[in-house]
């Protein structure tokens, strides 16, 4: 079974400054695909990047991108220029391909971002 | 288009009674999710439905029931709620079930906010 790891129940970040959240995860696939999810108060669940395993190019969308490191299994998210609504649990989830309801996710990081 | 839907958002049971979560989606998808949330635990999968007319239990899918009459919908179904049923339900629908396609990700409901007495 898949289990997903992230170690930083909490932290924090000034405004407009950078933080990267740690994932690491465990799994013997090789097919598979990682996930940042993001859980504002409103606690609606929002799909912020995601990463397939087999391209090797770490993905970015905007101020948000990813270190993903197969050979140690890990996957950090780094958020640039920290903004107020960044607020928010992030989730990191693990899929194996072709197991939609194989959707692992981890125990969530509570980021805060301060004025 | 107003993705996945969740009724009601609230709602507060005595032990032993029953109620029904509706999960509606617009998206024409064909797998449904239901996890529940507490806190320190991330999302754990309760049951999900690969199609119409199909479902299969999850993680932790003692003390509930689900079904999926309609392509569109997906019903959680507690029969005799206890305290340890107390938590957020989200349902999500994908596309497929990541095959390949990049249309893999999960789209996730508003909550449901379930309280038992």
């Amino acid at each position: 079974a898949q289990t997903v790891t992230q170690s930083q129940p909490e932290m924090s970040v000034q405004e407009a400054e950078t933080v990267t959240l740690s994932c690491t995860y465990d799994t013997s696939e090789n097919n598979y695909y990682l996930f940042w999810y993001k859980q504002p108060p409103s606690r609606q669940m929002i799909l912020v990047i995601r990463q397939e395993a087999y391209k090797q190019q770490n993905a970015t969308e905007n101020r948000f991108s990813v270190n993903f490191q197969k050979a140690a299994k890990s996957f950090s998210l780094k958020i640039s220029d920290s903004q107020l609504g960044d607020t928010a649990m992030y989730f990191c989830a693990f899929m194996k391909r072709g197991y939609g309801q194989n959707f692992v996710f981890g125990p969530g990081t509570r980021l805060s971002v301060l004025p | 288009n107003a993705g996945v839907t969740q009724t009601p958002k609230f709602r507060v049971l005595k032990t032993g009674q029953s109620m029904t979560l509706l999960c509606a989606q617009d998206m024409n998808h064909e797998y449904m999710y239901w996890y529940r949330q507490d806190p320190g635990m991330g999302l754990r999968l309760i049951h999900y439905s690969v199609g119409e007319g199909t479902t299969a239990k999850g993680e932790v899918p003692d003390g509930y029931n689900v079904s999926r009459l309609k392509k569109q919908n997906f019903l959680l179904g507690l029969e005799s709620a206890a305290p340890s049923q107390t938590s957020v339900y989200f349902c999500a629908s994908s596309y497929s079930r990541g095959g390949g396609s990049s249309r893999n990700e999960q789209f996730f409901g508003p909550g449901t906010r379930l309280t038992v007495l």
